[in-house]
C-alpha cells in the first residue's frame, strides 16, 4: 500500500512564525499536492509538483512556498504565519501521467495548524 | 464555473439504517467520479471510481450512482455500521484543465 507520511500531527504556532511541514511518500509518485481543508470549503489546493525541482501553483498560494529538492519528499513553508492559516494541512500523492484521466489521491493524515 | 456540491452537509442515522448522499456537479469536461471516505483525524481514502459512461459501481456496502446526463451522483450506504461514520467526499476529475475538484463533503454519524 501507499504510504503517504506527514512528520507532525498537531502543531501550534505564533503569528510571525515561520512553518515547515514535511510530508514523505515511499511509492516513487511523480505528483505530489498540498491542500488545506477547512469546515464547509472542502478542499482547496495550495501547491503541486509533477517532477523534482518542479510546483506549480494552485488555488491559494498566497502566503505559502514549497520545495521539493528529493522526489519523495514535498514541504510545505509559511514564511510568516498568520491566524488566517490556521487549518489542517493534508498532502497527497498521486501516478499519473498527463495524457491519463484517471488521478488516484493518496492522502497523508493530516497536520492540524493551529496559529495563535 | 466548475463545482462540486453535496447534501446534506451532515446526516445522522441508526446503525443498521440504510442512507444516500448526494453531489451535483457543472464539472465539464470531466472523465471521472470518485468518492472519498475521511475518518476523523485521517487523510481521505478512494472508496469508488466511476467513467462519464458508468451508471453504478459497488464496493462492499457502498453503491455509488451517476447520471452523466444530469450531472448527478449519489453514494448509497446499506446497512450502516458505527465505523461508517466519517466525512464522504465527492471529487470531481476536470479533464478541461486537468484539475481535481472537490465537494465539501457529508459528515455522517451513525449512531448505536
Amino acid at each position: 500500500d501507499v504510504k503517504v507520511t506527514q512528520s507532525s500531527r498537531y502543531l501550534v504556532k505564533r503569528t510571525g512564525e515561520k512553518v515547515f511541514l514535511e510530508c514523505v511518500q515511499d511509492m516513487d509518485h511523480e505528483n505530489m499536492f498540498w491542500y488545506r481543508q477547512d469546515p464547509g470549503l472542502g478542499l482547496r489546493l495550495i501547491y503541486f509538483s509533477y517532477d523534482v525541482k518542479m510546483k506549480e501553483k494552485g488555488d491559494i498560494p498566497e502566503g505559502y512556498s514549497v520545495s521539493r529538492e528529493k522526489k519523495e519528499r514535498f514541504s510545505l513553508i509559511l514564511e510568516s504565519a498568520s491566524t488566517n492559516q490556521t487549518s489542517m494541512y493534508l498532502c497527497a500523492s498521486s501516478l499519473w501521467d498527463r495524457g491519463a484521466t484517471n488521478e488516484k489521491l493518496f492522502f497523508g493524515s493530516g497536520t492540524q495548524l493551529s496559529v495563535l | 464555473k466548475n463545482q462540486v456540491e453535496q447534501s446534506p452537509q451532515s446526516l445522522i442515522i441508526l446503525e443498521g439504517k440504510n442512507c444516500t448522499l448526494q453531489c451535483n456537479y457543472t464539472v465539464s469536461p470531466f472523465s471521472n467520479l470518485r468518492w472519498y471516505k475521511q475518518d476523523t483525524g485521517r487523510g481521505p481514502v478512494s472508496l469508488t471510481i466511476m467513467t462519464f459512461s458508468e451508471n453504478t459501481k459497488s464496493n462492499g456496502r457502498y453503491t455509488a450512482t451517476l447520471d452523466a446526463d444530469t450531472k448527478q451522483s449519489s453514494l448509497h450506504i446499506t446497512a450502516s455500521q458505527l465505523s461508517d461514520s466519517a466525512s464522504y467526499i465527492c471529487v470531481v476529475f476536470y479533464t478541461g484543465g486537468f484539475k481535481t475538484i472537490f465537494g465539501a463533503g457529508t459528515r455522517l454519524f451513525v449512531k448505536a
